[in-house]
């Protein structure tokens, strides 16, 4: 079936040092694969994405590493900074493009 | 540039009252999108639009309703609330038809008692 979970609801991590948020998916089918930040009271916020034909993207400071043997995708957060405390979610973009699915989500927890 | 705006931001209502929230975008976007947030569950969508006029069900569009009348506006309304339509709602819009980079409003917390 069709969905998008992750290891960990939660992630403590020390200032400065890089953060790696997990997320494992089963649609083989997915076109596109999406990392959004979710600010306490606030919508999501697009960070990333990478296509199915890729395996690495690369952008400021955050790292998304795709591997569809295992159907993994995962988030790098360099030197996290207290601003990076916040809920991301993976998602999957369903070939099609309007049926995006999102995983529940991981806090990251950013200590000083 | 406000990009979505999202009102009203809280509404309780009681169990079969009716009530529409209002999504507006000044982004030109051609897509538009419903969502709800559960604790503990991702986003789900409920209804969408690929332009003025039209509109099409999600994954969970049962109870409710949508119109995009004006390119920059979506309405969601829901004719008869129940308690199970409790839940933070998310408006999106985006550029592209493959809306990786969907651009969120604040959210609406409805509760219904």
């Amino acid at each position: 079936g069709e969905s998008v979970g992750l290891h960990l609801p939660t992630l403590s991590v020390q200032e400065g040092d890089n953060s790696i948020i997990n997320c494992a998916y089963s649609n083989s089918a997915s076109d596109y694969f999406i990392w959004y930040k979710q600010e306490s009271g606030k919508g999501p916020q697009f960070i990333i994405d990478i296509r199915s034909n890729m395996d690495k993207r690369q952008g400021q400071r955050v790292t998304v590493l795709l591997n569809k043997t295992v159907k993994h995708l995962s988030l790098q957060i360099a030197a996290t900074q207290p601003g990076d405390s916040a809920v991301y979610f993976c998602a999957e973009n369903i070939s099609g493009g309007f049926k995006t699915i999102f995983g529940a989500g991981t806090r990251l927890f950013v200590k000083a | 540039n406000a990009g979505v705006t999202q009102t009203p931001k809280f509404r309780v209502l009681k169990t079969g009252q009716s009530m529409t929230l209002l999504c507006a975008q000044d982004m030109n976007h051609e897509y538009m999108y419903w969502y709800r947030q559960d604790p503990g569950m991702g986003l789900r969508l409920i209804h969408y639009s690929v332009g003025e006029g039209t509109t099409a069900k999600g994954e969970v569009p049962d109870g409710y309703n949508v119109s995009r009348l004006k390119k920059q506006n979506f309405l969601l309304g829901l004719e008869s609330a129940a308690p199970s339509q409790t839940s933070v709602y998310f408006c999106a819009s985006s550029l592209k038809r493959v809306n990786t980079e969907a651009f969120f409003g604040q959210g609406t917390r409805l509760t219904v008692v």
